[in-house]
């Protein structure tokens, strides 16, 4: 089973505020990606990383940032929230270029 | 033409039957094979992989690929009410990026 953690779970939050979602995993993956996912459509891949200080965009533009400063944690930040960043966002991590193992997601509302 | 195609479904099946689930891919080269399932408001969770041609089973499910007609399936035997969630497949990146792409789902439904 994979051990990879998200925080908040749910958040409800005003246009404006800066906001940080947490990933964090103990598998000791190199790999860490950051997903978006409205209800019922596909997984978009908005960040990922390969190891310490590396992080790159992913498909969709998002105006999220990321950072990789410890192996086991893949913040992502949004520094002005707006109400289309509402959505689902999925942590997933990787040990190679096999299978991805999911956080349990964080919902985002931005009213 | 998406890279890879699965139908929304809903796929329906009645309680204890073989559920059958499609994919297709379009790049030739790629090499590793997932299956996930998601309930509804949850993350996806890793059910099966494979990547070799032919069939490989795990408990109830069986997965196929047929790499000569790009094509990737999932059988599910004695389905359950339990079963009922969106399947997304998700082949990798023949760039060797480490990335995956996902399927839009087939969204399965277990009639008790």
């Amino acid at each position: 089973e994979a051990d990879i953690y998200q925080t908040p779970r749910y958040l409800v939050i005003g246009t404006g505020k800066k906001i940080t979602l947490e990933c964090s995993q103990t598998m000791g993956h190199d790999k860490m990606y950051w997903y978006q996912q409205d209800p019922g459509m596909e997984l978009h891949l908005i960040h990922y990383s390969y190891g310490v200080n590396s992080t790159e965009k992913g498909d969709l533009s998002s105006e999220s940032t990321v950072s990789r400063i410890r192996t086991e944690h893949f913040p992502l930040t949004l520094e002005s929230a707006r109400p289309s960043h509402t959505s689902q966002y999925l942590c997933a991590s990787s040990r190679g270029l096999d299978e991805q193992y999911f956080g349990p997601g964080t919902r985002l509302t931005v009213t | 033409q998406k890279e890879v195609e699965q139908n929304s479904g809903p796929l329906s099946v009645p309680e204890g039957a073989i559920a059958s689930l499609n994919c297709t891919y379009s790049d030739r080269g790629s090499q590793s094979f997932f299956w996930y399932r998601q309930y509804s408001g949850k993350s996806p969770e890793l059910i099966m992989f494979i990547y070799s041609n032919g069939d490989k089973e795990d408990g109830r499910f069986t997965a196929q690929l047929n790499k000569a007609s790009q094509y990737v399936s999932l059988l599910i035997r004695d389905s359950q009410p339990s079963d009922s969630a969106t399947y997304l497949c998700a082949v990798n990146r023949v760039d060797s990026s480490y990335k995956l792409i996902f399927g839009s789902g087939t969204r399965l439904l277990v009639r008790p």
